[in-house]
């Protein structure tokens, strides 16, 4: 019954590293999501694509970049990770025929930059 | 989108109904009312949405005011594990392009024993 699976709950990376965060759909949806989620802040989006290799800039893009190769796998890189980015982050698939009421997200992953 | 305003937090006895508002003033005639809930380190689960009718499904109802400016999202039993961060959003629906889910700080609903 899993419809959208992030890679990991929890990481722990070091000031500089690369990361990748994986988000796997399967449910055949063209629009996916990356938010983060701060305590008092709600969700901010912070990249989203409507196709395959087609991706756009949410409200808090800097720092990040993001890959969609397939339909169904989307992720989100930190290029040289910053404690500043530290956060839970959530992944969102959403079929565009059914507008936010089919909006299903993955559990989140938390990531603590040390 | 249109700007919606919850409460920051809230309560309400288990077995209660809990009543959570939302203010979308300047909500216009092609947006819907969507409610969004986040369990504690979990993602955000969809719950119901509306467009000017009164809605109810499985987990809430979702009365609209006439003038559409705000709504009220009802639990009719609340228990402890509907304790959680509610979302209301506005947002037009059309299709073909891609939809941006934004969130506010939503209301934090504790549900007492």
């Amino acid at each position: 019954d899993v419809k959208v699976t992030q890679s990991s709950r929890y990481l722990v990376k070091r000031t500089g590293e690369k990361v990748f965060l994986e988000c796997v759909q399967d449910m055949d949806h063209e629009n996916m999501f990356w938010y983060r989620q701060d305590p008092g802040l709600g969700l901010r989006l912070i990249y989203f694509s409507y196709d395959v290799k087609m991706k756009e800039k949410g409200d808090i893009p800097e720092g990040y970049s993001v890959s969609r190769e397939k339909k169904e796998r989307f992720s989100l890189i930190l290029e040289s990770a910053s404690t500043n980015q530290t956060s839970m982050y959530l992944c969102a698939s959403i079929d565009p025929d059914r507008g936010l009421a089919e909006a299903f997200f993955g559990q989140g992953t938390r990531l603590t930059v040390v | 989108d249109a700007k919606t305003t919850q409460p920051t937090s809230m309560d309400c006895a288990e077995g209660r109904a809990a009543n959570l508002p939302c203010n979308h003033s300047t909500i216009s005639g092609n947006e819907y009312v969507y409610w969004y809930r986040q369990i504690h380190s979990q993602g955000p689960q969809y719950i119901i949405h509306g467009l000017k009718n009164n809605e109810t499904n499985e987990m809430a109802s979702l009365i609209i005011t006439e003038d559409r400016k705000s709504s009220t999202l009802i639990l009719p039993h609340a228990t402890l594990r509907d304790t959680a961060v509610y979302y209301c959003i506005v947002r037009v629906v059309f299709s073909g392009s891609a939809r941006q889910l934004t969130f506010g700080s939503g209301t934090q609903l504790t549900v007492l024993p």
